[in-house]
C-alpha cells in the first residue's frame, strides 16, 4: 500500500534562518506531488506542484522554493524565513491531478519567531 | 480567474439533521470536483470525487451532487453525528495542479 511521510511534525525557526522539510512517497511510482500552506483560520494554499523528477510548478511567488530530485521525494526549502512563512505545511500526493483522490501527510507546524 | 469558493465559513446543526455544504466555481468548467475532510491539526482526507456527468454520488451517509447549470456542487451528511464535527473542503483539479476551497467547518451538537 501507499504511504507518504512528512517530517519534522512541528519546527520552531528564527526569522532569517534557513528550511528545509521533507516528503516521501513510498508504494507507488511517478505520483503527482505537491506542497499546501495552511494559515491560521485559513484555506489550503498551493505552493508548489510537480507531474516528474525536476518539474517543478509554482503558484504563488514567494522566498520558498521546491525540488524534487528523485521520484517520490519532494523537498520545500527557503534560504531565509519571514514571520510570515508560519503555518501548517503539507503534502500530498496523486496518482493523476483533479480526477483522482489526493492523500496528505501529517503536516508541519512551522512557527517562525 | 478561475475560483472555487465556500461561501460559508461555519454551519452549526443539530445531531440527527442534515448538514448541506455548497461550493460555488466560477470562469471554468470543471471535469471532477472532490470533497475532504479535514480534522485540527491534520491534513484533509478525501470523501467522495464527482465527475460532471455525475449528477450525484452516495457514500453511506454523505452524497455529493454536481449541478453544471448553477456551476455549484452540493455536500450533504444525513443523520449527522457530532463526531462528524470538523471543516469540509471541495477542491478541483486543473493543468496538474489541485485547488482547494477556504472550507466549511461544520459542528453537529448533541
Amino acid at each position: 500500500s501507499q504511504t507518504i511521510h512528512q517530517w519534522p511534525a512541528t519546527l520552531v525557526q528564527p526569522v532569517g534562518s534557513p528550511l528545509s522539510l521533507e516528503c516521501t512517497v513510498e508504494g507507488t511510482s511517478n505520483p503527482n506531488l505537491y506542497w499546501y500552506r495552511q494559515a491560521a483560520g485559513r484555506g489550503l494554499q498551493l505552493l508548489f506542484y510537480s507531474v516528474g523528477i525536476g518539474q517543478i510548478s509554482s503558484e504563488v511567488p514567494q522566498n520558498l522554493s521546491a525540488s524534487r530530485p528523485q521520484d517520490r521525494q519532494f523537498i520545500l526549502s527557503s534560504k531565509k524565513l519571514l514571520l510570515s512563512d508560519s503555518g501548517f505545511y503539507l503534502c500530498a500526493w496523486s496518482v493523476h491531478p483533479g480526477d483522482t483522490e489526493a492523500f496528505f501527510g501529517q503536516g508541519t507546524r512551522l512557527t517562525v519567531v | 480567474s478561475q475560483k472555487i469558493e465556500q461561501n460559508s465559513e461555519a454551519l452549526n446543526i443539530q445531531e440527527g439533521k442534515t448538514a448541506t455544504l455548497t461550493c460555488n466555481y466560477t470562469n471554468y468548467s470543471p471535469a471532477y470536483l472532490q470533497w475532504y475532510r479535514q480534522d485540527p491539526g491534520r491534513g484533509p482526507v478525501f470523501l467522495l470525487l464527482i465527475r460532471e456527468n455525475e449528477k450525484e454520488k452516495r457514500k453511506e451517509r454523505l452524497k455529493v451532487t454536481f449541478d453544471t447549470t448553477l456551476k455549484q456542487s452540493l455536500f450533504h451528511i444525513t443523520a449527522s453525528q457530532p463526531a462528524d464535527s470538523a471543516t469540509y473542503l471541495c477542491a478541483r483539479g486543473s493543468q496538474g495542479n489541485l485547488i482547494f476551497g477556504k472550507g466549511t467547518k461544520l459542528s453537529v451538537k448533541p
